[in-house]
């Protein structure tokens, strides 16, 4: 079954500093990952995404992340923090081939401190 | 164009009673999933419906049934409530089968006392 480890319950940075939150997947194929950003009271929105092809995906808001097969990773990285980026992300991967359903991860929650 | 639309956003109940919540997929999306987030955790899936049809379903009881209308929304329906169903229940479409992701509603988040 696919999982989802995302490192770090909670992830602080100050305003302007590198924001790096990790994700790692169990596949025995490349799968379909994703990021999602929650804010407060609200459903999720699509960060980014990656299926083939380029494994440097960009996203919206200046956020993007590599997919790494050989260490199973898919972090989530943005040169410099704003205060409007305090929210909660979620990792999730679809198993290519499969059923299309999003295994997320239990989250991790970025505070940007001022 | 309007996104995935949920109601009620706020829903309070007692346990053994039932509920419907109701959701409207995003323009030219005929794929529904339904998910349960409780407080701290990541999403869970319930199930997918397609075609009007349960086209996949989680590791969920009985008690979670849903249904889908021929305009593609969608309904879950949680009988016999309990305690542990207090959650923020999601809406999710995508246009066929979710491949290139889904749009998530704002939820609607149900209290069980």
């Amino acid at each position: 079954a696919q999982s989802v480890t995302q490192l770090g319950s909670h992830v602080s940075v100050s305003e302007g500093a590198l924001v790096l939150l990790r994700c790692n997947y169990s596949s025995s194929v490349p799968p379909y990952l994703f990021w999602y950003v929650q804010y407060p009271n609200q459903g999720l929105q699509l960060l980014l995404k990656y299926t083939t092809g380029a494994t440097l995906v960009k996203g919206i808001n200046g956020f993007e992340a590599e997919f790494k097969k050989s260490e199973t990773s898919f972090h989530l990285t943005k040169p410099s923090a704003h205060m409007s980026d305090a929210a909660e992300y979620f990792c999730a991967v679809i198993p290519s081939g499969g059923s299309y359903i999003p295994t997320f991860g239990r989250g991790t929650s970025l505070i940007v401190h001022p | 164009d309007a996104g995935v639309t949920q109601s009620p956003t706020h829903l309070i109940k007692t346990r053994g009673q039932q509920v419907t919540l109701r959701c409207s997929p995003k323009s030219g999306h005929d794929t529904v999933s339904w998910y349960q987030q409780a407080l701290g955790q990541g999403p869970q899936f319930i199930f997918q419906y397609y075609e009007e049809e349960e086209r996949q379903r989680g590791n969920f009881p009985d008690r979670f049934s849903g249904h889908q209308f021929p305009n593609y929304s969608s309904e879950l329906n949680v009988n016999a409530l309990l305690l542990g169903d207090s959650a923020l229940y999601l809406c999710a479409s995508s246009p066929g089968g979710g491949y290139y992701g889904y749009t998530f509603g704002s939820g609607t988040r149900l209290t069980v006392v």
